[in-house]
């Protein structure tokens, strides 16, 4: 159980363009989301919380109108990286918060490589 | 705190020895930690955690100790095997309403056949 899917599992863009990546909770309801970016040999740094049904709270220096995070239902937020540039070339993983009992539990996606060209 | 590494530091085991991988963290008002386990091109799998209510948990193979007098974290892996070959990331969360986690800068941990 407790499994979370990304689609697409890469994507290469040309500079300008936006790009949508998907993430689900496959066989549980995510109240929350989280969105994180990794570089390379790098650690994960978290860009946004998604909460079911509002606004998605973005870390310090995290562009919300750059990164446009939706959370439509229990299992899937989408995050669309707007205009891309090179820059935004990147690991985005996201993770869904899963609860037994008491205990919240964060499960990660496999990752979405994104490349701007 | 967030933390941002240019590059990682490396862990060479032998196969079949002990690995021990450490983590410092900064927040002493962290209440639970994670062990994560990233393998390239692939999202951090969960290990094993433990609250801050604990000092040690065992799972399969691998055991975690909290020292917050020292603010310290390490995961010991028995007997390990090449396919434990990855990157590991320790992961805190601070409570007080906010369930995100902030990451380690990861340990490469590299097995020897």
């Amino acid at each position: 159980g407790a499994v979370v899917s990304q689609h697409p599992s890469w994507v290469i863009c040309k500079s300008g363009t936006s790009v949508k990546i998907e993430c689900r909770s496959l066989d549980f309801q995510a109240t929350t989301m989280f969105w994180y970016r990794q570089f390379p040999k790098q650690s994960l740094m978290l860009m946004a919380t998604s909460n079911e049904g509002s606004k998605a709270t973005y870390e310090q220096g995290v562009e919300k109108d750059k990164f446009l995070i939706n959370h439509a239902s229990l299992t899937l937020s989408t995050l669309t990286v707007t205009s891309a540039h090179p820059e935004d070339s990147s690991f985005y993983i996201c993770s869904a918060e899963a609860r037994a009992g008491s205990t919240d539990t964060q499960y990660f996606g496999p990752g979405t490589r994104l490349t701007v060209l | 705190g967030e933390s941002v590494g240019l590059h990682l530091p490396t862990l060479s085991v032998q196969e079949g020895d002990n690995s021990i991988i450490n983590c410092a963290y900064s927040n002493s008002a962290s209440d639970y930690f994670i062990w994560y386990k990233q393998e390239s091109g692939k999202g951090p799998q969960f290990i094993i955690d433990i609250r801050s209510n604990m000092d040690k948990r065992q799972g399969q193979r691998v055991t975690v100790l909290l020292n917050k007098t020292v603010k310290h974290l390490s995961l010991q892996i028995a007997a390990t095997q090449p396919g434990d070959s990855a990157v590991y990331f320790c992961a805190e969360n601070i409570g007080t309403g906010r369930r995100a986690l902030t990451f380690g800068s990861g340990t490469r941990l590299q097995v020897q056949p």
